[in-house]
This record gives structure tokens, sequence and C-alpha cells, in this order.
């Protein structure tokens, strides 16, 4: 199994509304990361979760709060977005957080309004 | 702080020509990574360059690394349609994560 899965796919949400993303993959990697894509732009990193801890934070307003239940799940949950959070967020995973290649889940589309 | 830049940003080809897109990086990076976006789609590993001098091929796609130069090109070989799509290089990894350049869109016309 090489595959990294996202749900939902596609999320509309209000900016009062909590919600969650989920990623998911069981290729025994233990490095996870979050991804945001503005269009017509490259992803820029979010988050970085080695061996279930979190290592990275890039300065991510706390709107974006990730969670690693293990090593094969990762969420991010989001709370009172802007519209300016609209994006696509991918997730992606590496065998480990060792310059290994990257693999990428097909991402959530998520527009808030 | 690492930073990549690609080169051109839009590429209009005919179908049958060869063309070279290229990829600078501003600090020492062990490996160079290439990427293709459809629109409204995810990220396709292409390929994955581990050490100066590495040169990987897959069909008409060539890409190669040169470390001391900072430079890694990706080269297309008699394009065709199919190959339209976003290319993106992108540097660092592990616990980093990726730093991307912007993107090169290419379009590739019969």
């Amino acid at each position: 199994d090489t595959e990294v899965t996202q749900t939902p796919k596609h999320l509309v949400m209000g900016m009062t509304n909590k919600k969650s993303l989920k990623c998911e993959q069981h290729m025994g990697h233990r490095a996870m990361y979050w991804y945001k894509q503005k269009a017509k732009k490259p992803p820029e990193l979010m988050f970085v979760y080695s061996y279930e801890k979190l290592s990275i934070n890039e300065s991510v307003p706390s709107r974006f709060s990730p969670e690693c239940p293990n090593s094969s799940l990762l969420n991010l949950h989001l709370h009172a977005l802007q519209p300016e959070d609209s994006a696509l967020y991918l997730c992606a995973s590496s065998l480990q957080d060792s310059y290994y290649e990257q693999y990428f889940g097909p991402g959530t589309r998520l527009t808030v309004t | 702080e690492l930073k990549v830049e690609q080169n051109p940003l839009f590429l209009s080809m005919q179908e049958g020509k060869n063309y070279t897109i290229y990829c600078n990086y501003s600090t020492t990076s062990d490996r160079l990574y290439w990427y293709r976006q459809d629109p409204g789609k995810s990220l396709e590993s292409l390929f994955v360059l581990l050490s100066n001098g590495a040169v990987k091929q897959e069909g008409r796609l060539m890409a190669s690394l040169d470390t001391k130069a900072r430079l890694s090109t990706l080269h297309i070989t008699a394009a065709v349609h199919d190959l339209s799509a976003t290319y993106f290089c992108a540097g660092g990894g592990g616990a980093d994560g990726l730093t991307f350049g912007k993107g090169t869109h290419l379009i590739i016309q019969p």
C-alpha cells in the first residue's frame, strides 16, 4: 500500500464552524506533514510530525490545530477560520524525517464562507 | 533558509519539441525533488535526485542534479500533450519539510 488518503475531499465551512481534516497512511512512515496550497502557488509547509511528535510549526495561526493520534493518522482541526484560509490542504508522509521522499495525499479543497 | 527558484514559470511549446526547466537553490541541499501537478489534483512524485551528478529518466522526462552549481534541470524530449501540467522542484525535506519553487506551468500544444 503506497497511498496517503485524505478526507473529506471537499469542505465548505462558515467562519464560526469547527471541522477537522483527516489524513491516513499505512506505509509504516514515521514522518507526516501538512501543507497549504493556494491557487497557482506552490505548497507551503504548515506542520511536521516526526514519530508522532510535533517538530515544526511554521508560525501557523492557532485557528489551525494539528494532532497525531498514532503513527498512521494525522488530523488538522479547524476553528474560526477566515475566507483567506480557503485553499487545498495537502497531507504527506515519508519513511522518516531524514530526507526521504514525501508521498502526497489527494488533498482537501477547503472553502471558508 | 533554503530558497528555490525555477524558470521559466510559464512555458508553451509544441508537440515534438525539446525543452529544459531549470531549478536553482540557495544553500546546500543533498537532495532535490521533482513533482508534477495536474489542475485540481495533488502532487505526483517524478524524481528524487540524491547526489551530485545524479541523472534519472522516465519516458520523455530526464532530471539531473549538479550540487556544486546548485542547479537541477528537468529536460523534456519530444513533448506530447499528456505532459501538460505544472512541474515543481523542491529541496530540503526531512524534518524541515520541502521548500518548493514557484512551479513551471507547461502547456504543450499539438
